[in-house]
């Protein structure tokens, strides 16, 4: 089965900084990687998903992330934030191949940018 | 294009009540997930449906919670009896077969007193 570590439960940072969100994942089968926004009272948003190739993914809102097998992570990144980006992220796996999406979801890192 | 439409936002009942919670899924999406987001969590899956088939329940608690989907697109859960603990968010999401990429509704957030 398969887990996935938020180590943060609230990253606080000013506007214009640079913002890590860490994510640990564990597997013991081959995992789909993915970061999820969700604003207040709001269903989540797909930022980016990593499935095959190139370990660094771009996605929406200035967002990145980079997947690395042998420390299990899928850290999201940004090098500028913005008030707007104010919201609560989660990290989820799903496994490879099963012809369904079954997402695993972490249990989320706030994000609190101040002007 | 239209995303996923949940119904309704919010809902205060009473433990030992019972209550229901529909879903429409976005046009073409034969996948439907109902999700149970509990303060400070993430989302954990109750239960997946392909078309009307069930794929996956096995977190579903079957002693209160069922779901349907009848005709492979509206989905409905019901919890009977409520508990406290059920106190929550419940997320619907849908998505294309085959591919890994979710839409998730806005939820309905359950409070039971």
């Amino acid at each position: 089965a398969q887990s996935v570590t938020q180590l943060d439960s609230q990253v606080p940072v000013f506007e214009e900084a640079p913002v890590e969100l860490r994510c640990n994942y564990s597997s013991s089968v081959s995992v789909y990687l993915f970061w999820y926004v969700q604003y207040p009272n709001q269903g989540l948003q797909l930022l980016l998903k990593y499935l095959s190739g190139s370990t660094l993914v771009k996605g929406i809102n200035g967002f990145e992330a980079e997947f690395n097998k042998s420390q299990t992570s899928f850290h999201l990144r940004k090098p500028s934030v913005h008030i707007s980006d104010t919201a609560e992220y989660f990290c989820a796996v799903s496994e490879v191949n099963t012809g369904f999406q079954k997402l695993v979801f972490g249990t989320g890192t706030r994000l609190l940018v101040s002007p | 294009e239209a995303g996923v439409a949940q119904s309704p936002r919010y809902k205060i009942i009473e433990k030992r009540q019972s209550v229901a919670f529909w879903c429409n899924p976005i046009s073409g999406h034969a996948t439907l997930y109902w999700y149970q987001q509990i303060l400070g969590q993430g989302p954990k899956l109750l239960i997946q449906f392909q078309n009307n088939g069930v794929v996956d329940d096995s977190q579903l608690p079957k002693d209160r919670f069922s779901a349907e989907r009848l005709k492979g697109v509206d989905s409905t859960l019901k919890i009977q009896p409520a508990k406290l603990e059920d106190s929550a968010v419940y997320l619907c999401a849908s998505s294309f077969t085959g591919t890994y990429e979710a839409f998730f509704g806005q939820g309905t957030r359950l409070t039971v007193v």
